[in-house]
């Protein structure tokens, strides 16, 4: 089955740079990949995704690239915020399965000093 | 519009007890997982029901655990009897086609000791 591997477990910055978190996976069939913000208390929420025939996708301070013939994926957060802290889930789902059916990384714990 | 809602938040029960976690997924969405993480790894795949049928139960770690979805709506996840190994937190997720995005629940923290 689907492997993903994500790095770092934790990272630590300072408001206003940015936090880069990178994830590979194994199956080359995989074709959706989105990326989950867990708050403390929270349950997994999307924040991002992108699909094997995109290479990049924007939305505001956030970024995904996806590097297919690597097997590698990655969440950019610019201009990072205090209320950016939280773990950050990437997800792979192979081709042919539902959207939902996902394998996960292990979590970066992300914290943004003020 | 209500989110993915799950009960308990938090269980603590001995090791040999049984214990029920309920899902209510959103509103119209037919499928319905399970995904459960245990302390520091990843979250982990349990199972997937479409309407009330399960499509895939693939992750189920062993044969204490039962899924139902009777009449497709909420789900319930027994675990029985539970074992020391069987912590963690569990997640229920819900989509409404099989290719649109899943939203997860806030989860529920199980402790057995």
């Amino acid at each position: 089955g689907e492997n993903v591997e994500q790095h770092p477990s934790t990272l630590s910055v300072q408001e206003g740079d940015s936090a880069v978190i990178k994830c590979t996976y194994s199956d080359s069939a995989s074709n959706y990949f989105p990326w989950y913000k867990q708050e403390l208390g929270k349950g997994p929420q999307l924040i991002i995704d992108i699909r094997s025939n995109v290479g990049e996708k924007k939305d505001q301070r956030i970024a995904v690239t996806l590097n297919k013939t690597a097997k590698h994926f990655s969440l950019h957060i610019t201009e990072t915020q205090p209320e950016d802290s939280a773990v950050y889930f990437c997800a792979a789902s192979p081709r042919g399965s539902t959207l939902g059916r996902l394998y996960f990384g292990r979590g970066t714990q992300l914290t943004v000093w003020p | 519009e209500a989110g993915v809602t799950q009960f308990p938040s938090h269980s603590v029960i001995e090791k040999g007890q049984t214990v029920t976690l309920r899902c209510d997924p959103i509103s119209g969405h037919d499928n319905l997982y399970w995904y459960r993480r245990v302390m520091g790894k990843e979250i982990k795949f349990l199972l997937h029901f479409v309407k009330e049928s399960k499509q895939d139960e693939s992750g189920m770690p062993n044969n204490r655990f039962l899924a139902e979805r009777t009449g497709g709506t909420y789900s319930t996840l027994k675990v029985q009897p539970a074992e020391l190994e069987d912590s963690g937190v569990y997640f229920c997720a819900s989509s409404q086609t099989l290719n649109t995005e899943a939203f997860f629940g806030q989860g529920t923290r199980l402790t057995v000791v």
